[in-house]
């Protein structure tokens, strides 16, 4: 069945600093690719997302590719701030008929010091 | 706009007693999802109705009962709540196209 393997964390990082999160996937077909984050005491949303390959997914910064070659999606951001701290889930979709249901990764946790 | 709300955001309760985990939403979404979040376990699918009248079993089924009552509104019960259960719930909703809109979450704790 469809798979996401997300680098495992915390990850604690100083503010400016590059921030990068592996993800990569084992699907069949075509997914469609994304990142979603959650702040800390709230639900889960969409940071960015890629349909097919080579598409880049951007937002608030964050960037990433869809590689189908490596079946990788992994998140980037250049200069990361102290309200970025959160969890980052990276997830596929693989909507066979009518069932669009998401497989999420494990989430990795990110923490930002001043 | 409310997006998508979910009762009660906390509740205890003892093993084996049952409760319903109440979720609705205001955007006209088709399809409806619970999912439970545990540490280092990520977010496991326990449910979901892809439209009105539908229900289908996702990774976690054990224990749970769902029901789409109409479009707005998708709730999760358990007959009789184990330790195991102890977890935060989410729903969520989407248009289909892979943007899931979540609640803030229900955080439930079975003694």
């Amino acid at each position: 069945g469809d798979s996401v393997t997300q680098m495992e964390g915390p990850v604690t990082l100083s503010e400016e600093a590059f921030l990068t999160i592996n993800c990569t996937y084992t699907a069949t077909g075509y997914p469609s690719l994304f990142w979603y984050v959650q702040y800390p005491g709230e639900g889960l949303q969409l940071l960015l997302k890629a349909t097919k390959a080579d598409d880049k997914g951007s937002n608030k910064g964050f960037e990433a590719t869809y590689r189908k070659e490596t079946t990788s999606f992994h998140l980037e951001k250049g200069s990361v701030q102290v309200s970025d701290s959160a969890v980052y889930f990276c997830a596929l979709m693989n909507s066979g008929g009518s069932n669009y249901k998401l497989t999420f990764g494990k989430g990795t946790l990110l923490t930002v010091n001043p | 706009n409310a997006g998508v709300t979910q009762t009660p955001k906390f509740q205890v309760l003892k093993t084996g007693q049952s409760m319903t985990l109440q979720c609705a939403q205001d955007m006209n979404h088709n399809s409806m999802y619970w999912y439970r979040q545990d540490p280092g376990m990520g977010l496991r699918l326990i449910y979901y109705s892809a439209s009105e009248g539908t229900t289908d079993k996702g990774e976690v089924p054990n224990g749970y009962n769902v029901s789409r009552l109409n479009k707005r509104e998708f709730s999760l019960r358990l007959e009789s709540a184990a330790p195991s259960q102890t977890s935060v719930y989410f729903c969520a909703s989407s248009r289909d196209t892979g943007e899931l809109f979540f609640g803030e979450g229900s955080r439930l704790t079975v003694l």
